[in-house]
């Protein structure tokens, strides 16, 4: 069964760093894209960062280029969004998913920027 | 980046009825690979999203086929035929033909 666990949320004050880890399991990690995809309180979905297969490729949405880094430790099966510089408008669940295109997704794990 | 618009944006429906959902993206998102880069999701209340149909119309792993995807080009639409309580939630669009991938607003579907 394909399963990806997020974690590392919490509550954070504008200007701070949180570092999301997602666990994956029940499929070939190595051989697939990863992505995180954020969700605001009440809004809709919102895609924010990919990474190929073995990491040198990645991509972010404008709004977080320069403070966002993603990356991956295939050895661990797992994925990190390395959340810097953070402000109010980035508190959202973020959710880790496989594939390029999402397809397996967690649970979300919920960041609050706030003072 | 490219734009998608759902139609309507909310919807109510009766149990055994079909429900259909429009999706346009502000360019093509057929791809010089031939392949059709348009899914659909489905965020049932309190969890996470679900893929429901990816490169259109196929339906991923475990879908009903009552889901079913069709359209080309900017135009795409999905049925639920025979709507059942369990389908009801937030229904997505999103494009993935290039970065970024965009989603469009969600349609949320209701069980008269």
């Amino acid at each position: 069964e394909v399963q990806v666990v997020e974690s590392g949320g919490g509550l954070v004050q504008p200007g701070g760093s949180l570092r999301l880890s997602c666990a994956a399991s029940g499929f070939t990690f190595s051989s697939y894209w990863m992505t995180w995809v954020r969700q605001a309180p009440g809004k809709g979905l919102e895609w924010v960062a990919n990474i190929n297969q073995d990491g040198s490729e990645k991509y972010y949405v404008d709004s977080v280029k320069g403070r966002f880094t993603i990356s991956r430790d295939n050895a661990k099966n797992s994925l990190y969004l390395q959340m810097n510089s953070l402000r109010a408008e980035d508190t959202a669940v973020y959710y880790c998913a496989s594939r390029y295109a999402p397809t397996y997704w967690g649970q979300g794990t919920l960041v609050t920027v706030s003072s | 980046d490219i734009v998608m618009t759902q139609t309507p944006l909310s919807l109510s429906v009766t149990p055994g009825q079909s429900a259909s959902i429009s999706c346009k993206s502000s360019q093509s998102l057929l791809h010089s690979d031939g392949k059709t880069y348009l899914y659909w999701y489905l965020q049932k209340p309190g969890q996470s999203p679900q893929l429901l149909i990816y490169e259109v119309s196929s339906r991923f792993s475990g879908v009903p086929d009552r889901f079913s995807g069709s359209g080309s080009g900017t135009d795409f639409t999905l049925k639920i035929s025979r709507v059942e309580a369990e389908d009801v939630g937030v229904y997505y669009c999103m494009h993935g033909i290039h970065l970024p991938p965009t989603f469009g607003q969600g349609t949320k579907v209701e069980i008269k």
